[in-house]
């Protein structure tokens, strides 16, 4: 069964400072893809970046960047130049690909909570 | 555009009452499900749905049911409410149940007394 692990409940980060919130994996599937969604204390869902397993570049989306480690099974997201907006939760999830048993279905993580320091 | 619409954003609820979370999408999305947010826990899959017509269980289905009688809406019933079941619960879409990111309602916050 798919698992996903993110061993940080909170982090801090001083303003205009690079963040790493850490996500690592557990498939079988060879076919998978990974996802980050951003959860503002609004409480809405947002959407940050993808990757594909066969991808062969680390995804990146502006601020945001994905260290992919296929071999570790990790799937960090780099946050560059923090600011005080990115204060959330954020959560990584995984969805199986292909397969008989699998549907589709995104699996997410516990979540991190992200406070920027100005 | 309107995307996911979730009603009712909040609710009380008396324990053993029945309650239907409504979701309507817009983006004539293939793939919908529904999770439940509770402290510590993350986003725990409820039901989904891959396409008009199917639905199946996800991680934490018991007291909960499911319908997709067509691609824009995805009801969420509780038969009989019990106070475990007080969470958020968000809707959520995808153009398909293997590719793409999945869509956010808003979050309907359910408490059952």
């Amino acid at each position: 069964a798919q698992k996903i692990t993110q061993t940080q409940p909170g982090m801090f980060v001083q303003e205009k400072e690079a963040v790493t919130l850490d996500c690592t994996y557990d498939t079988s599937d060879p076919s998978y893809g990974l996802f980050w969604y951003k959860q503002p204390s609004s409480g809405e869902m947002i959407f940050l970046i993808y990757q594909g397993s066969y991808d062969q570049q680390n995804a990146t989306e502006g601020r945001y960047s994905l260290n992919f480690q296929k071999a570790r099974k990790s799937a960090n997201l780099v946050i560059s130049a923090s600011q005080l907006g990115d204060s959330a939760m954020y959560f990584c999830a995984m969805r199986e690909g292909h397969g008989s048993s699998n549907t589709g279905k995104l699996i997410f993580g516990q979540g991190t909570t992200l406070q920027v320091k100005p | 555009i309107a995307g996911i619409t979730q009603a009712p954003t909040s609710q009380i609820l008396a324990a053993g009452r029945r309650m239907t979370l409504r979701c309507t999408q817009d983006m004539r999305h293939n793939a919908m499900y529904w999770y439940r947010q509770d402290l510590g826990l993350g986003l725990r899959l409820i039901h989904y749905s891959n396409t008009a017509g199917t639905t199946g269980k996800g991680e934490v289905p018991d007291g909960y049911s499911v319908s997709r009688a067509n691609t824009d809406d995805f009801p969420l019933t509780l038969a009989s409410a019990v106070p475990s079941q007080t969470s958020v619960y968000f809707c959520a879409s995808s153009e398909s149940w293997n590719t793409g990111e999945l869509f956010f309602g808003e979050g309907s916050r359910l408490t059952v007394l």
